[in-house]
């Protein structure tokens, strides 16, 4: 997984708490992602980063906020969860905005 | 408004089969158009690529043909075995936008034996 861990691996929540997904990488690429996969919608982009301390909406940003303080680190978190939050969420990383995007493991959250 | 189609939605071949999967786009701005395969458990990794100077390209038994007029480009598998089980996506971005990607639905292959 090109160097790219995610944490935690699973969780389980319930409706109105807050969780923050963590993205780390070895790579030291610039750019960093965060998708979310749902059945039957492929994966959408929440947020992404183009180096420390920038971020960007992606197309489902409504109810994630994002952070970058670290070249290594992206975290996502998930103010006040809610029922349709429960996905897969996957964090990629890629060199340069027009090069391949590697992709971690993926978090699988359960909002109950 | 989704901006890749992906089809079909699965797809059954038999071992030693073609399988191909369709996409087609709506920004002509696109201009690098990947194809990720996804194990069941696992994160999308990237299979092959292309850019849209060229109409195909070929590595190993994968194949995309890129059609700009059309706005389409397929993914084919020669001889399909069943290790190349998997869900494909394929996806597309421009170069100006940071490398964020459109990705299609995905299409979930299975190679009977």
């Amino acid at each position: 997984d090109a160097g790219i861990t995610q944490s935690p691996r699973h969780k389980v929540t319930e409706t109105g708490t807050p969780v923050t997904l963590r993205c780390h990488q070895t790579e030291n690429h610039r750019y960093m992602y965060w998708y979310r996969q749902d059945p039957g919608h492929g994966l959408r982009l929440i947020h992404y980063s183009y180096g420390v301390k920038d971020t960007d909406k992606g197309e489902v940003s409504d109810g994630y906020s994002v952070s970058r303080s670290k070249t290594e680190d992206f975290l996502l978190t998930l103010e006040s969860a809610t029922s349709s939050q429960t996905s897969v969420y996957f964090c990629a990383i890629s060199n340069r905005g027009t090069d391949t995007q590697y992709f971690g493991p993926g978090t699988r959250l359960t909002v109950l | 408004q989704q901006q890749v189609k992906q089809s079909p939605q699965s797809l059954i071949v038999q071992k030693g089969g073609i399988s191909i999967i369709n996409c087609a786009y709506e920004n002509t701005a696109f201009d690098y158009f990947p194809w990720y395969q996804q194990f069941p458990g696992k994160g999308p990794a990237l299979l092959i690529a292309i850019r849209p100077d060229v109409s195909e390209k070929k590595e190993g038994r994968f194949t995309i043909s890129f059609n700009k007029s059309a706005k389409q480009f397929s993914l084919h598998i020669m001889d399909s075995q069943p290790g190349d089980s998997a869900t494909y996506f394929c996806a597309a971005s421009t170069g100006t936008n940071a490398g964020k990607s459109t990705f299609g639905d995905g299409t979930t292959l299975t190679v009977k034996p």
